[in-house]
């Protein structure tokens, strides 16, 4: 079955690091973009970032929200990809889905049901 | 940076009806734009990318027109299974962004 499943999600405090994973099945994710999507609760859709294709070397976009707290990689062995997420706010509680770039479409065709990170003391 | 306005942020109908939402970009983005329908507490799904490309399975009551930075999504003749909120996304540049959304509420 081709679908993303995320993971890792969880209560943290704020100031604190977590990482999430999005483990890929019935494709091979490094042969296509990927991003990472959240939304806070009763909120909006948020683009997080994105981590390009092995041909393009993994090189990475993020949202300026991101930038510098967030790095996105990938575990070409695993067919994963991970969101590591430090220096994390109260603004940061959202679901974090993980999606797959359409190629040279961009758009998303593949969503997995999200991780819930809540950041809270 | 895009950003993208969507109106109405919400909006009650009844089913028939025939609905209309807007998606304004702050500068032009040609056809680079994205339409998904999101139910409550699943992920989203795209039904129209390319501002009026209908994807495989979406059903042709769904149609998309637009480009440029003005662009709108057609519901004709809703049906009970289409209330959901609906984003826009703009992906002619990074970051990439999307619309506030619009809430689709049975009237």
């Amino acid at each position: 079955e081709v679908q993303v499943v995320e993971s890792g999600g969880g209560l943290v405090q704020p100031g604190g690091s977590l990482r999430l994973s999005c483990a890929a099945s019935g494709f091979s994710s490094s042969d296509v973009y990927m991003d990472w999507v959240r939304q806070a609760p009763g909120k909006g859709l948020e683009w997080v970032g994105r981590v390009r294709a092995k041909r393009n070397d993994y090189s990475t976009q993020y949202a300026a929200s991101a930038k510098g707290r967030f790095t996105i990689s990938r575990d070409e062995s695993r067919n994963s990809l991970f969101l590591q997420m430090n220096s994390l706010h109260t603004d940061d509680t959202a679901v974090y889905y993980c999606a797959r770039v359409v190629t040279s479409k961009w758009y998303l065709d593949l969503w997995g049901r999200g991780t819930l990170v809540t950041v809270s003391s | 940076d895009i950003q993208m306005t969507q109106s109405p942020s919400s909006l009650s109908a009844s089913v028939g009806d025939r609905v209309t939402i807007t998606c304004r970009a702050s500068q032009g983005i040609t056809n680079s734009l994205a339409w998904y329908q999101q139910l409550p507490g699943k992920a989203p799904k795209c039904l129209i990318d390319a501002a009026s490309n209908l994807h495989s399975g979406v059903p042709s009551r769904f149609s998309g027109s637009g480009s440029g930075t003005d662009f709108t999504l057609t519901i004709n003749s809703l049906q009970p299974e289409d209330f959901a909120t609906y984003y826009c996304q703009q992906y002619k540049d990074y970051p990439v962004s999307f619309g506030g959304g619009t809430r689709v509420e049975i009237k």
